[in-house]
């Protein structure tokens, strides 16, 4: 049964740091792309960044840019968020996601999230 | 970059069909993709590539695409429905993913 577990959240004041990681099990890490996606009190899902299977291609939505930083061990199943210059506005619980991969024959292409962990709140407060 | 617009609430009686819509200029074009979210639970995939569905949900969920409309048709309504309800797609023109704000289902 595919795993993500969540882990490093808490309480941090305005213009702090904190990481985020995503313990994965029961699949093969290396060969998903994964996703944060983070959900502020009361608000809808909003997408935070993702990153290919081989970390060659990375985005970030526009209100973490330059701020966020996602990253992957593939030798350790874990995906992080490096969260820095932290905002009241970031306050959320995070959720990784996998990246699923709809294949057809030998043909793969990257599909919708299918498993999601549990999330991890932040809250940015001074 | 797409902008996905759902109706922020709709209610349904029990055995009632809902159909809750997601529209965008030529999003028929996109792979959109539906999750549930009950209170205090993380996202669920309920539909993906417009009109799948993962092994574990019901026959009940379906969804199409077509034009500037994506929908999600829940036949049958149960109370164990309602949740929240959002669509989703990748923009790789833009390497965006964009999240609808989502629809609140209502079991009467």
């Amino acid at each position: 049964q595919v795993q993500l577990v969540e882990s490093g959240g808490g309480v941090v004041q305005p213009g702090g740091s904190l990481r985020l990681s995503c313990a994965a099990s029961d699949f093969t890490f290396s060969t998903y792309g994964m996703q944060w996606v983070r959900q502020a009190p009361g608000k809808g899902l909003e997408w935070v960044a993702f990153i290919w299977n081989d970390a060659t291609k990375k985005a970030y939505g526009d209100s973490v840019k330059g701020r966020f930083t996602i990253s992957r061990d593939n030798s350790n199943d874990t995906l992080y968020l490096h969260m820095n210059s932290l905002r009241g506005e970031d306050t959320a619980v995070y959720y990784c996601a996998r990246w699923g991969l709809s294949c057809s024959g030998d043909k793969c292409y990257l599909s919708a999230f299918d498993y999601w962990g549990q999330g991890t709140p932040v809250t940015v407060s001074s | 970059s797409y902008v996905l617009s759902q109706s922020p609430s709709m209610s349904v009686a029990p055995g009632e069909t809902a159909k809750i819509t997601c529209g965008a200029n030529n999003i028929g074009r996109k792979s959109v993709h539906w999750y549930q979210q009950r209170p205090g639970q993380a996202p669920v995939l309920v539909v993906y590539d417009d009109s799948d569905r993962p092994s574990g949900i019901p026959e009940r969920f379906s969804g199409s695409n077509s034009g500037n409309t994506a929908t999600l048709t829940i036949s049958r309504v149960e109370a164990g429905d309602e949740a929240d309800y959002y669509c989703q797609l990748w923009d790789s023109s833009g390497d965006l993913v964009v999240f609808g704000g989502g629809t609140t289902l209502t079991v009467l």
